[in-house]
């Protein structure tokens, strides 16, 4: 089973700082990697998604890094704000199978944006 | 268009009873999933499917069953309930390729 490893597992930042979180896998079928952002008492919801034919992708203030050889990727949340303060999880498909089905996730990193 | 559907919210069973969370897309995805998140541990796959009449087990299947009779509708079933399938449960859709839209979830607590 694909196992993916995510720190911090919680996260301090003040408002206008950096959030960097980091995910690191053993080995995948299919280059898929999305961060996915949960708020308390809701369900995860995709935020940015990356297909390793680039080595970043940036959206608004959200970026994620990867780093084919290392088999890392990261996410980078600039000039953090409270509404940033939510669980957030990578996932990457499963080793045996191909496709961006059946995501195995990280165990989460709960970031925490001070005012 | 609502997405993803859970019912219910919120759900407490003794030990031994069964149930069954309900699930429901209209986004007609192909793919359907049930995950459960305990503290810490991330989100874990129970089930999926991917296609109506086609399902498969994921990491956690034991204690669970589930059907997929029509693209909408995924229900997941609990068979004589443990302590340890207290868990909030996340059904999840998505097409081929895409990303996941998830439900706003199921606390079941058993007791």
């Amino acid at each position: 089973q694909q196992q993916v490893k995510q720190s911090p597992q919680s996260l301090i930042v003040q408002k206008g700082g950096i959030s960097i979180i980091n995910c690191a896998y053993e080995n995948t079928a299919f280059d898929y990697f999305p961060w996915y952002q949960q708020f308390p008492g809701k369900g995860p919801a995709l935020l940015i998604a990356i297909r390793p034919d680039v080595s970043e992708k940036k959206e608004g203030r959200f970026t994620i890094s990867f780093n084919k050889s290392a088999k890392q990727f990261s996410l980078h949340i600039m000039d953090s704000q409270p509404g940033d303060s939510a669980t957030y999880f990578c996932a990457t498909p499963p080793e045996a199978q191909g496709g961006s089905e059946k995501l195995v996730f990280g165990k989460g990193t709960k970031l925490t944006v001070n005012p | 268009n609502a997405g993803v559907t859970q019912t219910p919210k919120f759900r407490i069973l003794k030990i031994g009873q069964s149930m069954t969370l309900q699930c429901a897309q209209d986004m007609n995805h192909n793919y359907m999933y049930w995950y459960r998140q305990d503290p810490g541990m991330g989100l874990k796959l129970i089930y999926y499917s991917v296609g109506a009449g086609i399902t498969d087990k994921g990491e956690v299947p034991n204690g669970y069953n589930v059907s997929r009779s029509t693209t909408e509708d995924f229900p997941l079933r609990l068979e004589l309930a443990a302590p340890s399938q207290t868990s909030v449960y996340f059904c999840a859709s998505s097409y081929s390729g895409s990303g996941y839209t998830f439900g706003s979830g199921t606390r079941l607590t058993v007791v």
